[in-house]
């Protein structure tokens, strides 16, 4: 089956502690992204990829580390999380960057 | 910088009601459009897209959407809704050129049985 996978789904954490939230996608997709979601902001772009070894920051990068040393994985590393970081995220990935994203689950992450 | 605007943030409507939601964006060039849906408890999916051609696109469910230049907008309508769709939708736009996508505030639609 074609889709997105993130994890973990929910995650509860402490301020400083690295974490890493997993992104991968079986549909040989060259671009890939994060969002947050957060009320009242909608979606915000974290990063994006558009193909290996390729990322660039979105609108929200401050906090944020990517990587894209495979096509199918792209991982969000929080170095030192804190509370503004309390939020829905999303990884998304389309076949190239003009074509339609399909967005994983999602990962609840509460940073105290 | 870019900005896309919804302006309706909650919506109810009872069963059989007409939608239409609303999604400004500020760019002058290139772009394409989006509309997304998200229904409770799941994955972000999407409704419709234009990238050229005919401005009034055709989605799933019944929905559409008309993009007017001259407005910078890209409108949602839907002429009947169903409780099914009680959902939060986001318009979204991509400046042509570049790979970066901005999405909307979103607004959340309530349909009463």
């Amino acid at each position: 089956e074609a889709q997105v996978t993130q994890n973990p789904r929910y995650l509860i954490t402490v301020t400083g502690k690295k974490l890493t939230v997993t992104c991968s996608q079986n549909m040989n997709h060259e671009y890939m992204s994060w969002y947050r979601q957060d009320p009242g902001l909608g979606l915000r772009q974290i990063y994006y990829s558009m193909n290996v070894e390729v990322t660039d920051k979105g609108d929200v990068p401050e906090g944020y580390k990517v990587s894209r040393k495979e096509k199918r994985n792209f991982p969000l590393i929080l170095e030192s999380p804190s509370p503004n970081q309390t939020s829905l995220y999303f990884c998304a990935s389309s076949l190239t960057w003009q074509e339609t994203q399909y967005f994983g689950p999602g990962t609840r992450l509460l940073v105290l | 910088a870019q900005s896309v605007s919804q302006h309706n943030h909650h919506v109810i409507l009872s069963e059989a009601a007409s939608l239409e939601l609303g999604c400004n964006y500020s760019y002058g060039g290139t772009v394409n459009l989006f509309w997304y849906v998200q229904y409770p408890g799941q994955h972000l999916q999407l409704l419709l897209k234009y990238f050229s051609g005919d401005p009034l696109v055709k989605g799933i469910k019944g929905f559409e959407a008309e993009f007017i230049k001259s407005k910078f907008s890209f409108n949602l309508r839907k002429p009947s809704v169903q409780w099914s769709d009680t959902a939060e939708y986001f318009c979204a736009v991509k400046a042509s050129g570049t790979y970066k996508y901005i999405f909307g505030t979103g607004t959340r639609l309530k349909v009463l049985a």
